[in-house]
């Protein structure tokens, strides 16, 4: 256990339907990323967020996604009208800081399904 | 246009024996490398990071190497065990955000 969590474990939904993942990051981190990542292949970058600030979004996150830092604590991962494409893990990790030796540690994902 | 390669895309190997995966980068900025470990169905772990300017480092039974010059970064792991059996990717970049950039993986399979 790296100390991030992520619910739900497992989510599936109807194709249109919305929905919305959770990230607890470790406490004291107070940078949080989300990722999404498909069969056979390695995450790919979301967006990042520093404190409750969204510094980064990736071309990936089309306006169908968003996400939202409270409070600069936890994070919620929304996808609107899903399609059969959103079907992935979306995978979320937090750091403490910037630098060459910071470490991010993963939470164990939430894996979407939309049928 | 950043690219990460790793080979093989998958490997078979028995417990106890040694195996070396690569891969090779072309990303920029560029200040450090990690290889991480995935099993199925959770998060990666770090193994290793290395800057720039490091050409190599352990952690336990994995040794991991960098040639910046040629872009090039293996992963060694040494007396396997039936736990290593994961994915294992590699990533060159710079900080987490955009520019940090996940290979495909290599699938290890390490039988009995």
């Amino acid at each position: 256990d790296t100390g991030v969590s992520q619910d739900p474990r497992h989510k599936i939904t109807k194709r249109g339907q919305n929905v919305t993942f959770r990230c607890d990051p470790i406490s004291e981190h107070n940078r949080l990323y989300w990722y999404r990542q498909t069969l056979g292949q390695g995450p790919e970058f979301l967006t990042y967020f520093q404190n409750e600030a969204q510094l980064e979004k990736s071309r990936l996150l089309s306006d169908r996604f968003s996400a939202e830092r409270p409070k600069g604590s936890f994070s919620t991962l929304e996808i609107q009208r899903t399609e059969q494409g959103d079907s992935a893990m979306y995978l979320c990790a937090s750091s403490a800081r910037q630098g060459v030796y910071t470490e991010a540690f993963f939470g164990q994902g939430t894996r979407l399904t939309v049928v | 246009k950043n690219q990460v390669e790793q080979s093989p895309q998958s490997l078979i190997i028995l417990e106890g024996k040694n195996c070396t995966l690569q891969c090779n980068y072309t990303v920029s900025p560029f200040s450090n490398l990690r290889w991480y470990k995935q099993d199925t169905g959770r998060g990666p772990v770090s193994l290793t990071i290395m800057t720039f300017s490091e050409n190599t480092k352990s952690n336990g039974r994995y040794t991991a190497t960098l040639d910046a010059d040629t872009k090039q970064s293996s992963l060694h792991i040494t007396a396997s065990q039936l736990s290593d059996s994961a994915s294992y990717i590699c990533v060159p970049g710079g900080d987490y955000g955009q520019n940090f950039v996940f290979g495909p993986g290599t699938r290890l399979s390490v039988l009995p």
